[in-house]
């Protein structure tokens, strides 16, 4: 079966980088784009950005273009993301999606709580 | 960008009615609208693809509706089990925004 494991939180210092993984397993990693989303508490979802793990291209929303980097493993299934510059606005769940027409599977999501 | 607007915000139903849900966008989108459904503490979950298309596993009680720039997500007799939050997302074009949500909640 298809799944998507996410760590489950990160406490990460203002100002500075964390990297995320979301290892894929149960379908040809390569076959399918990744999506990346923004969950800030009691708020709603926002859309950073997808890679194609076959050749690692890239598209992103463009808010997110200087603090998202999406990246893939082939070797291990897995894609990250790496948040710079962390701040209090940074704080939220973020997801990983395989996209299969949509958004078919998610992962648990992965809480980053930003604080000194 | 294009801007997904969701109504209402709030919905509070009884079990066994039907409810809709309004998806707007802010320019025509086709039919590459799709739902989600989030329960509290839970990831999201693909409801329904390409305005109308069904998804396996989902009860077949979720249907949707509409093409260009409105879109309705039907619930046919509401469960207790269906109270969450419902978001539209615009597949047809970057950024792939999502709409604000409506939380579905039963009386």
């Amino acid at each position: 079966q298809v799944q998507l494991q996410q760590p489950g939180a990160e406490l990460v210092k203002p100002g500075a980088s964390v990297k995320l993984s979301c290892k894929a397993s149960g379908y040809t990693f390569t076959n399918y784009w990744m999506h990346w989303v923004k969950q800030r508490p009691g708020q709603g979802l926002e859309w950073i950005g997808e890679i194609n793990p076959y050749n690692g291209r890239t598209n992103y929303n463009e808010k997110f273009k200087n603090k998202a980097t999406l990246t893939v493993d082939k070797s291990s299934s897995t894609a990250y993301m790496q948040l710079s510059s962390l701040t209090s606005a940074d704080s939220a769940v973020y997801y990983c999606a395989r996209f299969y027409y949509a958004l078919d599977y998610w992962g648990q999501g992965t809480s980053v709580t930003v604080s000194s | 960008d294009i801007v997904m607007t969701q109504s209402p915000a709030i919905l509070s139903v009884t079990p066994g009615d039907r409810v809709s849900l309004s998806c707007r966008a802010s320019q025509s989108i086709g039919d590459y609208l799709h739902w989600y459904q989030q329960k509290s503490h839970e990831s999201p979950r693909l409801l329904i693809k390409y305005t109308s298309q069904s998804i396996s596993g989902i009860p077949s009680r979720f249907s949707g509706s509409g093409s260009g720039s409105d879109f309705t997500l039907s619930i046919n007799s509401v469960d207790p089990e269906d109270v969450g939050v419902y978001y539209c997302q615009n597949g047809h074009s970057f950024p792939r925004t999502f709409g604000g949500g409506t939380k579905l909640e039963i009386k």
